[in-house]
């Protein structure tokens, strides 16, 4: 297992809310990618932050925002929750100097009703 | 940008067979590749890597082949055994971001 954690496990909203979710790196590592899986698919990069900067951004429109505190650990918030949202919702921690070699950690799972 | 397309979208072997999946991408900046391990309800988990300037690497049971040129790469998994039944995602990435194939959903029957 790494050493990568996220809260909540499982969360609910409905269409029209915010939400945040908090992600915590594994020691030693200072950059933070976030993905959506959508059940049946591969994960879909969001953005990545490295120095608490985003550094790099997938197809997701503005209402997906995030994060980096001086810690290294990163939020991703979701405004305006439409129903395609319902996902799973999962961080990676990497290393400065490799940071596409990613460990996951496990995932929120969103539900938007 | 990147597009990865995974090959099959399901496989079932019997226990001690071996089993192949395929992976073609489209950007050819792309320059590392890993495949993550999924199991059912769990975080996708890192079992090998390749990076651009390597052939072919193998850890134990597994092993991975890059073609550059035809922008083809491959999992092989020998002596399969029931607990590597999963979902099997490849991935390109450039500077950071991973884009993954559609997934293979690997069963070994014992």
């Amino acid at each position: 297992e790494t050493g990568v954690t996220q809260s909540p496990t499982h969360l609910i909203k409905t269409r029209g809310q915010q939400v945040t979710l908090r992600c915590s790196s594994q020691s030693g590592h200072n950059t933070v990618s976030w993905y959506q899986q959508a059940l049946g698919q591969g994960p879909q990069f969001i953005f990545q932050y490295y120095r608490e900067e985003e550094n790099g951004r997938g197809n997701f429109p503005p209402r997906f925002s995030g994060l980096q505190f001086p810690n290294y650990s990163s939020e991703l918030n979701v405004n305006a929750l439409e129903l395609d949202d319902s996902a799973l919702y999962l961080c990676a921690s990497s290393r400065y100097d490799s940071t596409d070699t990613q460990y996951f950690g496990p995932g929120t799972r969103l539900t938007v009703l | 940008g990147e597009n990865v397309e995974q090959h099959p979208s399901t496989l079932s072997v019997q226990e001690g067979d071996s089993a192949v999946i395929k992976c073609t991408y489209s950007d050819s900046a792309s320059n590392y590749f890993p495949w993550y391990k999924q199991e059912l309800g769990k975080r996708p988990q890192l079992i090998i890597d390749i990076r651009s300037n390597v052939g072919e690497k193998k850890d134990q049971r597994i092993a991975v082949t890059l073609n550059k040129t035809a922008k083809h790469f491959s999992l092989h998994i020998t002596e399969t055994q029931p607990e590597d039944s999963a979902v099997y995602f490849c991935a390109a990435s450039y500077y950071g971001k991973l884009t993954f194939g559609q997934g293979t959903i690997l069963t070994v029957h014992p």
